[in-house]
């Protein structure tokens, strides 16, 4: 069974750029979850999706979304990046409709802001 | 905001040494996780707690849970050098996908 899937792995950009990471959950999984992992801060929550809909959001900014397919597979875009977006970026998914059940995270995508 | 205090941040010990690591909060938590991060990797899922008070052994580590659901401890008993990386623990309330993570401990064990 192929656990959770992110790519790209590693990316650079600059100030200002947008970018978009993908994460494909484990099969049969429904719910994705983002989160931004550094340093300074660990781990911090971005948001949730389920069945396509957004049921949960952090306290980040406008400039961080996501979205959700039909197939499960999620996505999550930053646009106008900044520097302190440098960041591991990690998705998890899990297979319950309720707050049960364990979260498999994927390896993450280390993005570095130039 | 729900908080999460984890502590020691850093723990270098040698092999064979035991260790605590503890996680506290003035909230309410409905489950406390304890993860285990390796450099490159995901946080990987070492046990969840649900029951105040309850107690969990796996092989060499034992979890707790408090009374109140507010805290946790990972104890390591005879640690050994592969026990070496990233502990963090999580509470999980009633907000869906939302985890509230500690800092995290960065555990060294040497030869």
């Amino acid at each position: 069974k192929a656990g959770v899937t992110q790519t790209p792995r590693y990316l650079i950009k600059t100030r200002g750029q947008q970018v978009t990471l993908s994460c494909s959950p484990i099969s049969g999984h429904r719910s994705v979850s983002w989160y931004q992992q550094t340093p300074g801060q660990g781990l911090q929550f971005l948001f949730e999706y389920f069945s396509e809909t957004q049921r949960n959001k952090g306290n980040f900014p406008g400039r961080f979304s996501g979205r959700q397919f039909s197939n499960s597979r999620s996505e999550m875009n930053v646009s106008t990046l900044e520097l302190g977006d440098s960041a591991l970026y990690l998705c998890a998914s899990r297979v319950d409709t309720t707050n049960t059940g364990e979260l498999f995270f994927g390896e993450g995508s280390r993005l570095t802001v130039l | 905001t729900q908080l999460l205090e984890q502590s020691p941040q850093f723990l270098s010990i040698q092999e064979g040494e035991n260790l605590t690591v503890y996680c506290n909060s003035s909230s309410v938590f409905s489950s406390l996780q304890w993860y285990r991060q390796e450099p490159g990797e995901g946080p990987v899922l070492l046990v969840t707690v649900v029951t105040g008070g309850e107690v969990k052994k796996l092989k060499r580590l034992t979890f707790q849970f408090g009374d109140a659901r507010k805290d946790s401890s990972l104890h390591i008993t005879a640690a050994q050098p592969g026990d070496t990386g990233l502990y963090l623990c999580a509470g999980e309330g009633t907000s869906y996908g939302k985890l509230t993570f500690g800092q995290g401990t960065i555990l060294t064990v040497h030869p």
